[in-house]
């Protein structure tokens, strides 16, 4: 089954900055969606974007969608401490049956330095 | 809402050992999932039910796996022997969609199993 596999696979950036994640997948999608994960927490959905959307905004997050290159990326403009965590794609896959489902990448572990 | 609940928190068992692992999910929700995350692996989707019913469990390791939901506020995952390579974080999710990828999905805490 297809995944999506983010890039880099850690990120540390100083508090302010900008940080910027990768992802990359295989086959054609109907959407993408980033999630959070706090050490030793559940995953937390942050943005859904969907195959006909280029751009979408959240706070301070930005999420882009390429289709043509197979590629999302993940924007958090003047990060804090408080963003310190794995961010993951997910995108939807065909299963048995042909039903969709949900498969994760790997996630970039993202630290923000105080 | 409290959210998606998983129990226990913490598992540590022996070798050959059943384990348990429970969820409730959201109320109205009508999709649950059950992941398991582990370093090498990262997450990987077990099994999914739709209005109780189980529609993908392709990604069930083997037979010593298996999932219920007996009712719309309830699901287990049972492991049967256990062993030291199930070691790993288990999530339920749930969602309130039919089909798993237009909408998102709500994670439990986890359930962090140690097979020794």
């Amino acid at each position: 089954s297809q995944q999506g596999e983010e890039d880099p696979q850690a990120l540390s950036i100083q508090e302010g900055e900008n940080a910027t994640m990768n992802c990359s997948y295989k086959t054609s999608i109907n959407n993408l969606q980033w999630y959070r994960q706090n050490s030793g927490r559940g995953l937390v959905h942050l943005i859904l974007i969907r195959s006909n959307e280029r751009e979408k905004h959240s706070g301070r997050l930005r999420v882009t969608l390429d289709t043509s290159k197979k590629s999302s990326s993940l924007l958090i403009t003047a990060s804090r401490a408080a963003d310190t965590a794995s961010y993951f794609c997910a995108t939807d896959s065909l299963s048995q049956g042909g039903s969709e489902k949900l498969v994760f990448g790997k996630g970039t572990k993202l630290t923000v330095n105080p | 809402d409290a959210g998606v609940i998983q129990s226990p928190r913490h598992e540590v068992t022996e070798m050959g050992q059943e384990v348990t692992l429970r969820c409730k999910p959201i109320s109205g929700h009508n999709s649950l999932f059950w992941y398991r995350q582990t370093m090498m692996r990262g997450l990987e989707l077990l099994i999914y039910f739709n209005n109780n019913v189980p529609i993908d469990d392709s990604g069930m390791p083997e037979d010593r796996f298996s999932a219920k939901m007996p009712n719309a506020s309830f699901s287990t995952l049972k492991i049967q022997p256990s062993e030291p390579r199930d070691s790993a974080v288990y999530f339920c999710a749930s969602s309130g969609a039919y089909g798993t990828t237009n909408e998102k999905l709500f994670f439990g805490s986890g359930t962090q199993l140690s097979v020794l």
